[in-house]
């Protein structure tokens, strides 16, 4: 069964903190994703790679930044935490436009 | 810009009976339209996918349909069991530019015993 797996499903950090999560996929997907989920606001796409090394910006990529150093895994990075990212952060990989994202279970961020 | 349009208020049916969720879009005509599940404190699942020169695909008990003169899918669950209670999202693919791909805000579904 292929997998989209998180690092963390809870985290609890300190408004100023550096906050990495952590995605991993074996499917040998190219196309991976970070999404962000808040009630009312539906999924919003933070940032996305195509490519090893290789980011492009999504709707809503300030104060985010990602890493892609190899295919299977893709690091979301917040810079400094602020109490507005508090949010569940979804990532997600796929296998070109024919095909449905694969989620991973979320990580639920909270921003004291 | 591109919108998506789901009913936010909770669908409550009787087991056994058909759900219907409905999704509307505006603007640009999608390339691909997709439905997942997700439950509480988890990750969507894909469902279906169905792409603009379609009309209907199912799978299982899963039905979608695709009106792009009504700019509307539909979504159906036939014979529905209380394990199908969760909220259904509806998401598009469509090129503005570039490939964009929005999600709506979902609808949840309760399959009452």
């Amino acid at each position: 069964d292929v997998k989209v797996t998180q690092s963390s499903r809870y985290l609890v950090k300190r408004t100023g903190e550096k906050v990495f999560l952590e995605c991993v996929q074996d499917m040998d997907h190219e196309n991976m994703f970070w999404y962000r989920q808040d009630p009312g606001l539906g999924l919003r796409l933070i940032y996305f790679s195509y490519d090893v090394k290789m980011k492009e910006k999504g709707d809503i990529p300030e104060g985010y930044s990602v890493s892609r150093e190899k295919k299977e895994r893709f690091s979301l990075i917040l810079e400094s935490a602020s109490t507005n990212q508090t949010s569940m952060y979804l990532c997600a990989s796929r296998d070109g436009t024919d095909y449905g994202y694969t989620f991973g279970s979320g990580t639920r961020l909270t921003v004291v | 810009s591109q919108k998506i349009e789901q009913n936010s208020e909770a669908l409550n049916i009787q087991e056994g009976k058909t759900a219907t969720l409905t999704c509307n879009y505006t603007n640009y005509s999608p390339a691909y339209l997709q439905w997942y599940r997700q439950d509480p404190g988890r990750g969507p699942v894909f469902l279906l996918l169905i792409r603009e020169n379609e009309k209907e695909k199912r799978k299982e008990r899963l039905k979608v349909t695709f009106d792009t003169t009504l700019k509307q899918s539909l979504f159906h669950i036939t014979a529905s069991q209380p394990a199908d209670s969760a909220t259904y999202l509806c998401a598009l693919e469509y090129t503005s530019g570039t490939y964009k791909y929005i999600f709506g805000t979902g609808t949840r579904l309760k399959v009452l015993a």
